[in-house]
């Protein structure tokens, strides 16, 4: 199975702070690459697909990079309802694996 | 546009079977483009996929609920359903459906899980 990792656990930031989420895989997947938005009580959404393809309706501060093994989530200008737990996970190969989740806190 | 709902029973004993039903509508499972997967997540844990089947029958399961998983579509219903079989306490989870959509060209594809249920827990006790 491919690892994948994510850096920090969890993050405290300020509304409009700039922050990066990491992803790493424990092999290359070239860009399969997503990642969800998920907050309490509710199922996850699709905020990057690919790696760095922004999901329909998903604001344009969130963006993506990466590929092989090294990924990152960006926001922009943390906003009020960003404050989350975000989850990346690979589609390269079955069984497809999710990152541990990186907690995102108001400071 | 399509929505996922799952349902089934929220509470049920060590050894016996889990069974749910994702009910698809505004779409259909039969569409060629998808797969149709299961996703779980144990309180205060992170998210494990189960597997996915596509309309044909043909399935993939996670290793390491092989032995256990059974998913099966019925495209008369427009749903597609997943069995567990034995339960234990560690089987307690909230269950997501989803669907899994491609994208790319020149027969590479990217996969993701665009569409989900809101998803129903699931409680392994006697």
């Amino acid at each position: 199975d491919i690892q994948m990792t994510q850096s920090p656990s969890s993050l405290s930031a300020s509304v409009g702070d700039r922050v990066t989420i990491t992803c790493r895989a424990s092999q290359s997947i070239s860009s399969n690459l997503n990642w969800y938005q998920q907050k309490p009580g509710k199922a996850p959404k699709l905020l990057i697909y690919a790696a760095s393809s922004l999901q329909s309706g998903v604001p344009s501060r969130f963006s993506g990079s990466g590929s092989g093994t090294d990924f990152t989530l960006t926001i922009s200008s943390l906003q009020p309802e960003d404050f989350a737990a975000y989850y990346c996970q690979q589609s390269y190969s079955t069984p497809y694996t999710f990152g541990q989740g990186t907690k995102l806190e108001i400071k | 546009q399509v929505h996922l709902q799952e349902s089934g029973p929220g509470l049920v004993k060590p050894s016996e079977t889990l069974s749910l039903t994702c009910i698809v509508s505004g779409g259909s499972v039969s569409s060629g483009n998808y797969y149709w997967s299961w996703i779980r997540q144990p309180p205060g844990k992170g998210l494990e996929w189960i597997g996915y089947i596509y309309y044909s029958g043909s399935t993939n399961y996670n290793p390491s609920l092989k032995s256990r998983v059974t998913i099966s579509v019925d495209t008369s219903m427009n749903q597609f359903s997943l069995k567990l079989n034995p339960v234990t306490a560690a089987d307690t989870a909230v269950y997501y459906c989803a669907r899994v959509s491609p994208t790319g060209s020149n027969y590479y594809y990217y996969y993701y899980m665009d569409v989900w249920g809101k998803g129903t827990t699931v409680t392994v006790s006697s």
